[in-house]
């Protein structure tokens, strides 16, 4: 299976952006990159995916390298709200979690 | 995004009893549903994977007989842990995804937080 590595932590003050790295070198050609966060308390939720092309959407966008070895996870404008453990993952048929990168957001 | 819900939020036992926690799909049928266990401050861990109608697939190291898992429909999914000691103690999430079986399809409980006393 391909490994990711993510910071373990990251800081960032409120209402900057905020980019979240993830290395995944080992990654293969059909693996989706996936992000997912988990809040204080809470069950995780699904945040973004791409496969090759950089993805847009409400909450997020992801930054993927020409050679998809690492990828890119922005908050345009963070909140307090976005404080969360933030998850990369690449297998698609069960979601197995590694240490995720916990954000810290300063008001 | 669909919902999954988990009953009850919150449970605590006596050590000895069993306790069951359920999970259930409100909005679409959850051909397969996992269930991860999640110590303070570190990662969700999966423990088993059920696809309805066949028994849980446990990761190594978990003990099915300890860790009762049915999934008798399309939409619910039970936890029972059995003989329930203070080290059982912990934030237990399920989760659902539907037939397609891509990872973004995959949509979290709320959570279940365990106490054994």
């Amino acid at each position: 299976d391909a490994k990711t590595t993510q910071p373990n932590s990251m800081e960032s003050n409120e209402e900057e952006p905020v980019h979240l790295p993830c290395n995944h070198s080992t990654i293969s050609g059909t693996d989706y990159i996936h992000w997912y966060r988990q809040l204080p308390s809470q069950g995780p939720e699904y945040v973004i995916h791409g496969l090759t092309s950089n993805v847009n959407n409400r909450m997020a966008s992801l930054a993927i390298a020409e050679d998809r070895k690492s990828s890119t996870l922005i908050l345009h404008r963070a909140t307090l709200r976005d404080a969360a453990v933030y998850y990369c993952i690449l297998r698609d048929d069960k979601i197995i979690f590694g240490k995720g990168t916990r954000l810290h957001i300063l008001p | 995004g669909a919902v999954v819900s988990q009953h009850p939020s919150r449970v605590i036992c006596k050590s000895g009893t069993s306790v069951k926690i359920e999970c259930r799909s409100l909005d679409f049928q959850a051909t397969t549903m996992f269930w991860y266990r999640q110590f303070p401050k570190k990662s969700l861990m999966l423990m088993a994977t059920s696809n309805e109608g066949s028994k849980a697939t446990y990761e190594q190291g978990v003990e099915k007989d300890k860790f009762l898992i049915n999934h008798a429909s399309l939409t619910l999914s039970t936890l029972t842990v059995t003989s329930a000691h203070p080290e059982d103690s912990s934030f237990y999430i399920c989760s659902a995804r539907g037939p397609h079986k891509r990872a973004y399809e995959q949509y979290f409980g709320p959570g279940t937080r365990l106490t054994v006393t």
